[in-house]
């Protein structure tokens, strides 16, 4: 079945410096792919989303690209804040399971001032 | 625009009593989501429903969880009787057509 997988956490890093969050993912079909984020105390929020193979999505600074051929969609954003600390969630939907989210474990980013 | 709202935020009750937890969904959407979050388990999908309907509820952890959509602006999730295992977080999350979910601000359940 389909399946997510990120990097474990917690990743820690100093702020102004360059992130990234590795995500891959297994498929039967033709994937949407997303990342969302989870603020502390609060519900999971789009963070951005590609539909389709090359596509980027961006969100406030920080991009995806989806990659068919490495099958990944990795999180980067070129100079972290304090306030990008949360979890991250990578995750997939597809027509073949009615669009439901399959999620990634989730990884929590902590960002030192 | 209203988000998804759930009430209440925060729940602390003893083991035994019935716990109820609302969703109202984003005006307009047809599918509702209740989930749960715990540190050990991650996020878990436990029911989504579509025009009102059940569509999945295999995510459901035994008969003590039970989930109602009455109309398409109201659901509710209860536990009844409650165990301290079901302590978590639980959202609602709701979605138009294909489009990405949207969630609630979560409720946080004790049960001591």
């Amino acid at each position: 079945g389909d399946s997510v997988t990120q990097m474990e956490g917690p990743v820690t890093l100093s702020e102004e410096a360059f992130l990234t969050i590795n995500c891959t993912y297994t498929a039967t079909g033709y994937p949407s792919l997303f990342w969302y984020v989870q603020y502390p105390g609060e519900g999971l929020q789009l963070l951005l989303k590609a539909t389709k193979a090359d596509d980027k999505g961006s969100n406030k600074g920080f991009e995806a690209t989806y990659r068919k051929e490495t099958t990944s969609f990795h999180l980067e954003k070129g100079s972290v804040q304090v306030s990008d600390s949360a979890v991250y969630f990578c995750a997939l939907s597809e027509v073949n399971s009615n669009y439901q989210l399959i999620w990634g474990a989730g990884t929590k980013l902590i960002i030192k001032p | 625009d209203a988000g998804v709202i759930q009430s209440p935020r925060h729940e602390v009750t003893e083991m035994g009593q019935e716990v109820t937890l609302r969703c109202k969904p984003i005006s307009g959407h047809d599918y509702l989501f209740w989930y749960r979050q715990t540190m050990m388990r991650g996020l878990e999908l436990l029911i989504y429903f579509n025009n009102n309907v059940p569509i999945d509820d295999s995510g459901m952890p035994e008969d003590r969880f039970s989930a109602k959509m009455p109309n398409a602006s109201f659901s509710t999730l209860k536990i009844q009787p409650s165990e301290p295992r079901d302590s978590a977080v639980y959202f609602c999350a709701s979605r138009l057509g294909v489009w990405p979910q949207h969630f609630g601000d979560g409720t946080r359940l004790s049960i001591l």
